[in-house]
């Protein structure tokens, strides 16, 4: 089965408007980190925003807040004002805590923002 | 301060040969990461390290791949008798274990082509 889904392989979003980026999870670790990163089209990886599987609050990091659902097992990633900048590649990953300290990464989905 | 610097930038070689993909973490790091990115994937991992040892190399794919961090800075990744497969984008990253979510900063990644 596949660690971390991200269902959507491309999304288009009008600047200055919100967009909800899709990802679920599947781990038997009680103790785990989620993360998002962007990938523009530079290559480099840049990371976005952490979740720990034990925080009570979504995370938030400027424009960027995590939709925690632990029940669910997502962790969508929320762009608020949508920037041209915002096109890029997004990555969603997770870290086993009780197991290794790797990444595991979903497939990603590209964003693309439009005037 | 300098972020994760990764050299060469672009490497072709030729089926058989042998390459070395070199990786300078960020000031300080103990942990670093080394990561796989074939195109339009996500990155998948192949090996990590705190400090000189090898925490993890469950993601190498077979005995070709070899890595290296002799003095806990720098790492190496080598690999033997390269084959067409091996073609991929070679990304590294370093963590602050200190840090809560312990997020891995990425280099801008080795572009191997082996024709």
């Amino acid at each position: 089965a596949q660690k971390i889904t991200q269902t959507q392989p491309g999304m288009f979003v009008q600047e200055k408007e919100a967009v909800t980026l899709d990802c679920t999870y599947d781990t038997s670790d009680p103790s785990y980190g989620l993360f998002w990163y962007k990938q523009p089209s530079s290559g480099e990886m840049i990371f976005l925003i952490y979740q720990g599987s034990y925080d009570q609050q979504n995370a938030t990091e400027g424009r960027y807040s995590l939709n925690f659902q632990k029940a669910r097992k997502s962790a969508n990633l929320v762009i608020s004002a949508s920037q041209l900048g915002d096109s890029a590649m997004y990555f969603c990953a997770m870290r086993e805590d009780t197991i290794t300290d790797k990444l595991i990464f979903g497939t990603g989905t590209r964003l693309q923002v439009f005037p | 301060g300098a972020g994760v610097s990764q050299t060469p930038s672009n490497k072709v070689t030729e089926k058989g040969k042998y390459v070395e993909l070199r990786c300078d973490p960020i000031s300080g790091h103990t942990a670093l990461y080394w990561y796989r990115q074939s195109l339009g994937q996500g990155p998948e991992f192949l090996i990590y390290f705190q400090g000189t040892g090898a925490a993890d190399d469950s993601g190498l794919p077979n005995d070709r791949f070899f890595a290296v961090r002799p003095e806990g800075s720098v790492s190496t990744l080598k690999i033997q008798r390269t084959e067409r497969g091996d073609s991929a984008v070679y990304l590294c990253a370093s963590s602050d274990s200190g840090t809560s979510g312990n997020e891995q900063f990425f280099g801008p990644g080795t572009r191997l082509t082996v024709l």
